[in-house]
């Protein structure tokens, strides 16, 4: 069975300072990856996705991702943040069937 | 995504009754997800179905939860006997017949428990 871990619930950080959202999945067969965002009392929205192809990943809203095999990894990241970020950020993967982590609220001041 | 349904998308109910979530999945899609939502916590993996199936029910309460997805109509999340624990936003999730793709949620259900 495939699993995905959140490493940090929480992550606040200044306007225009960069961030990097942690997320490592374990699986035993070969997974799509994906990120998703909740903006306050919405429901989900896909950020981002790897099926297959090159490692960096563009989503919308400057963020990107790098799929790492080796370290099972697919951390998030933007060079500079804007106050319309704060939301919840959740990781997901996917082959059969989907599971998301527990999700990293990112509080931008 | 507007293409997933849910509704009602707010429900109010009084401890000990019966509350009953709907879910339309995207057109052509055949596989359902239910997540819940704890006030300020993050998603926790209910439920798994497909057409007349459930495959994987892990996520759920043992007691006075159930979920099904009928051949014709919508999936239904049924929480019996609410307490008011049972608060909380309950999200759909829906992807084609062969997964591997990309989820698409629904604007979820808030259910309060008074």
């Amino acid at each position: 069975a495939q699993s995905v871990t959140q490493l940090d619930s929480q992550v606040p950080v200044f306007e225009e300072a960069p961030v990097e959202l942690r997320c490592n999945y374990s699986s035993s067969v070969s997974v799509y990856l994906f990120w998703y965002v909740q903006y306050p009392n919405q429901g989900l929205q896909l950020l981002l996705k790897y099926l297959s192809g090159s490692t960096l990943v563009k989503g919308i809203n400057g963020f990107e991702a790098e799929f790492n095999k080796s370290q099972t990894s697919f951390h998030l990241r933007k060079p500079s943040v804007h106050i319309s970020d704060t939301a919840e950020y959740f990781c997901a993967v996917s082959n059969n069937d989907m599971r998301f982590g527990a999700g990293t609220r990112l509080t931008v001041k | 995504n507007a293409g997933v349904m849910q509704n009602p998308r707010h429900l109010v109910r009084r401890r000990g009754q019966e509350a009953r979530l709907r879910c339309s999945p995207m057109k052509g899609h055949s596989h359902v997800y239910w997540y819940r939502q704890l006030p300020e916590e993050g998603l926790k993996f209910m439920v798994y179905l497909q057409k007349e199936n459930i495959i994987d029910e892990s996520g759920m309460p043992k007691e006075r939860f159930s979920a099904e997805f009928p051949k014709e109509g919508p999936s239904i999340l049924r929480i019996q006997q609410v307490v008011r624990g049972d608060s909380a936003a309950y999200f759909c999730a829906s992807l084609p017949t062969g997964g591997g793709t990309e989820a698409f949620f629904g604007q979820g259900t808030r259910l309060t428990v008074v």
